[in-house]
């Protein structure tokens, strides 16, 4: 089955210091992966994706990630965090549906980051 | 430009009584349309899928159906409410085609008392 795996619960990072939010994923084929950031009491924001092309994927709000087929990881990172980044993080992997058409995202248990004064 | 609309924010209910939450989309036609049960705030667990008028495809035994009802329309209902059907319910679509990224709205806080 398609997943990904997000191993920490949490992140602490202190502001102005470059953070990483890790993600592994287990795909047969070619993966199509995301970040997602969710704020309290709210839906799920679109950071980047990886479709295809370069391993170095840029996004919203300074986040970029970087793809590795050979450690097959998909870690999101930005060199210089700030306190608004404090949110909760997912990796999703697309998968896709053969009856019908379409796709759906399966999505990690999440990592909560804290970015602190 | 696409926007997706989910209502109301917030729901408290009793044991055993209805439920209706609406979605509906603007802006594109021919979505695929899903319902997602995030639980402790964490997880996002798929509820149910939709690529079409009528057509529904649930992922997982439970206490609550959705319909299709229209294009851009996906409706989460159930008939009688257990207090386990708490959670945030988030509404999202994606176009058929394309990278498959998916458009969230905003969430439902439901509460069982």
């Amino acid at each position: 089955a398609q997943s990904v795996a997000q191993p920490e619960d949490q992140v602490n990072v202190a502001e102005g210091n470059p953070l990483t939010v890790k993600c592994t994923y287990s795909v047969s084929g070619n993966p199509y992966l995301f970040w997602y950031v969710q704020y309290p009491n709210r839906g799920l924001q679109f950071l980047l994706k990886y479709i295809t092309g370069d391993n170095l994927v840029k996004g919203s709000y300074g986040f970029e990630a970087e793809f590795n087929k050979s450690q097959t990881s998909f870690h999101l990172k930005k060199p210089s965090a700030l306190v608004s980044d404090s949110a909760l993080y997912f990796c999703a992997v697309r998968v896709r549906i053969l009856t019908g058409g379409g796709n759906k995202l399966t999505f990690g248990t999440g990592t909560q980051l804290k970015v602190e004064l | 430009s696409q926007t997706i609309h989910q209502w109301p924010a917030t729901l408290v209910q009793p044991v055993g009584s209805p439920l209706s939450l609406e979605c509906t989309v603007e802006g594109t036609s021919n979505p695929n349309l899903y319902w997602y049960r995030q639980a402790a705030g964490r997880g996002l667990q798929l509820l149910f899928y939709s690529v079409g008028i009528g057509q529904i495809s649930s992922e997982v035994p439970q206490n609550l159906s959705a319909s299709r009802p229209q294009d851009r329309q996906f409706i989460l209902s159930s008939k009688k409410l257990l207090l386990s059907d708490s959670g945030f319910y988030l509404c999202a679509w994606s176009g058929r085609t394309g990278p498959g990224g998916y458009t969230f709205g905003s969430g439902t806080r439901l509460t069982v008392v």
